[in-house]
């Protein structure tokens, strides 16, 4: 089992450039996330999924957007980058259905936006 | 909304002296996670406590829930320089989809 798969490792975008996020996981997890991790700010939920087909806003939706077609893939996009998007995003998943259902991440991904 | 404070936000010290860091919620939470990350990680699941009061161990960490289901703490006994990193709290709310909201984050470094 691979886990939870991120691409790309790193990125370095151009304001106003757009680019996708793919996170893939191989545990059949009904839920994934997108959170971001900034320096002394955490992680912040971003946008998740219940299952396949569904997505919702977490903390810090604005300037992404996802979608989640197939169960085991859920992707992150940025429209148009701004500085601000500089971050380390992480996507994680998690299966519900035990009574610990911890969350899974990915090694993440260090995007640059200049 | 929800929130999760966490401290303090680092936390120096010498290897073989203890550690503690502390975690408050504004709500009542249904339970609470502990993730570690390694510098340059991503993070990665220690614990989970339900009950009120609960009391959990792992070698030298030692899990506790506050009894109003408010507050947490993971103590180290004795660290080592393989405690380095950052340890986050998670508190899950009440409701169906009942997403983790993470503290800061406490940065442990550990000097030999």
């Amino acid at each position: 089992n691979a886990g939870v798969t991120q691409t790309p490792k790193f990125r370095v975008l151009k304001t106003g450039q757009s680019m996708t996020l793919l996170c893939a996981q191989d545990m059949n997890h009904e839920y994934m996330y997108w959170y971001r991790q900034d320096p002394g700010m955490g992680l912040r939920l971003i946008h998740y999924s219940v299952g396949e087909g569904t997505t919702a806003k977490g903390e810090v939706p604005d300037g992404y957007n996802v979608s989640r077609l197939k169960k085991q893939n859920f992707l992150l996009g940025l429209e148009s980058a701004a500085p601000s998007q500089t971050s380390v995003y992480f996507c994680a998943s998690s299966y519900p259905g035990r009574l610990v259902y911890e969350q899974y991440f990915g090694p993440g991904t260090r995007l640059t936006v200049t | 909304g929800q929130q999760v404070m966490q401290i303090p936000q680092y936390q120096h010290v010498q290897e073989g002296e203890d550690f503690t860091t502390y975690c408050n919620s504004s709500t009542t939470l249904s339970n609470i996670q502990w993730y570690k990350q390694r510098p340059g990680g991503h993070p990665v699941f220690l614990i989970q406590l339900v009950k009120s009061g609960e009391v959990k161990k792992q070698k030298r960490l030692t899990f506790q829930f506050g009894e109003a289901k408010k507050n947490s703490s993971l103590h180290i006994t004795a660290t080592q320089t393989t405690d380095v990193g950052t340890y986050f709290c998670a508190g899950r709310g009440w409701g169906s989809q009942g997403n983790l909201i993470f503290g800061k984050g406490t940065k442990l470094s550990v000097k030999p």
